[in-house]
Formats: structure tokens, C-alpha cells, sequence
């Protein structure tokens, strides 16, 4: 069964970066897009991006663009996110999804357990 | 970007109950539709794929319609497991969330 494991809390200060993983098990790590969502109390659910982890293609939000790099290594099966110039609205959970499929071909998405991230002076 | 506008933002309701969510798109979304149930604390859970796709593991009690930009979940023998909040979720990118409607207890 596909399971996606992520990395544990962070405290970052204003102006720091973070990055956070997302190791992917039980299918094939090169055949699904890997997405980014973050959730905050404000915002809800908010898209961030995706990477392609077959060809480490990137398509970015474009609210993120500048500040936000996604990358993949396939020889652990894992995908980063890595968030830059950290302020204090980007106190979130972080949630990598796998946009896979169902045996009829129907896309089916699969989540991690989240990652809390959070900007403090 | 897709809109996805869900409804009601919050309902109560008694354990048996039958209740319908709606979610409708600013455009046809086709059948990249998702529907999930988040907890307090806990990442979303996927209920519906592809509209009406019911995922493994998940009570029948939950099903899922509609077609084009307006889309339905229902939640049918409402039991007290079921209290909680649900989003939909467009699949094209970049993906689009519901704000959410919350299911009380009445």
C-alpha cells in the first residue's frame, strides 16, 4: 500500500529557511507526481506545487515562486521541499500528496501525515 | 484557478441523519474530484476519488455524485464517528480546496 512518511516538527526564525521530506513506499516513487499542500488556520488548504520525481520537473505555485524549491532523490525514494525567507504566516502544516492511481486508471491522491512548521522570533 | 465553492459552511445534525454536501467549480473539473473527512490534529482523509470512487477502507455510508462543476457528498446513517469537517478538492493543477463545511451535533 502506498505510504508517505514525513519529517518531524520545526521552529524556524523569521527569515530562515526550512525543508521538509517525504519518503514514499509501496509503488513505484517515479510513476506518481509528488504535490506539496500546506494548511493553515487562516488560508485552509493551499496548493504549493509539484515535481515530476521521474524527470525532477517542477511546476510551482506562482504565490511561491522565488521562495520555494522541490527536489527529488530517487535512489531513497524521497521528495524536499524546501521553503526560504520564512515569515510568520508560513506557521502551517505541510502535507506532501501523491497524485496516484486506482486500477481503472482514476487518479487517486495519498497523503502524508503532515508537517508542522513553525515561524517564531 | 479553478474556484471551488462548498456549502453549506456548517451544519448540525443527529446521529442517523442524512446529510448532503455541495461543492461547486468555477469550471467543468471533469472527474478530478476528491472528497475528504479531517479531524482535529489529523491530516485529511480520503473519502471519494473521481467523484464517486469510494476509497478502500472508507463506510459505504459515504458516497459521492454530480458531474461537470456541481458535485455532491452524502453522508447517509450519520454516526458519531462522522462529526467532523469535509472538503472537496479539484485535481487540476493547481489544485483548488473547498473552505470546508463542518458537521456538528445538534
Amino acid at each position: 500500500q502506498v505510504q508517505l512518511v514525513q519529517s518531524g516538527a520545526e521552529v524556524k526564525k523569521p527569515g530562515a529557511s526550512v525543508r521538509v521530506s517525504c519518503k514514499a513506499s509501496g509503488y513505484t516513487f517515479t510513476t506518481y507526481y509528488m504535490h506539496w499542500v500546506r494548511q493553515a488556520p487562516v488560508e485552509g488548504l493551499e496548493w504549493m506545487g509539484t515535481i515530476n520525481p521521474s524527470t525532477g520537473g517542477t511546476n510551482y505555485a506562482q504565490k511561491f515562486k522565488g521562495r520555494v524549491t522541490m527536489t527529488r532523490d530517487t535512489s531513497t525514494s524521497t521528495v524536499y521541499m524546501e521553503l526560504s525567507t520564512l515569515r510568520s504566516e508560513d506557521t502551517a502544516v505541510y502535507y506532501c500528496v501523491s497524485s496516484g492511481y486506482d486500477t481503472s486508471g482514476y487518479p487517486v491522491p495519498y497523503w502524508g501525515q503532515g508537517t508542522l512548521v513553525t515561524v517564531s522570533s | 484557478d479553478i474556484q471551488m465553492t462548498q456549502s453549506p459552511p456548517s451544519l448540525s445534525a443527529s446521529v442517523g441523519d442524512r446529510v448532503t454536501i455541495t461543492c461547486r467549480a468555477s469550471q467543468t473539473v471533469g472527474d478530478y474530484l476528491n472528497w475528504y473527512q479531517q479531524k482535529a490534529g489529523k491530516a485529511p482523509k480520503l473519502l471519494i476519488y473521481a467523484v464517486s470512487n469510494l476509497q478502500s477502507g472508507v463506510s459505504s455510508r459515504f458516497s459521492g455524485g454530480g458531474s461537470g462543476s456541481n458535485f455532491t457528498l452524502t453522508i447517509s446513517n450519520l454516526q458519531l464517528e462522522d462529526f467532523a469537517t469535509y472538503f472537496c478538492q479539484q485535481g487540476y493543477t493547481p489544485w483548488t480546496f473547498g473552505q470546508g463545511t463542518t458537521v456538528e451535533l445538534k
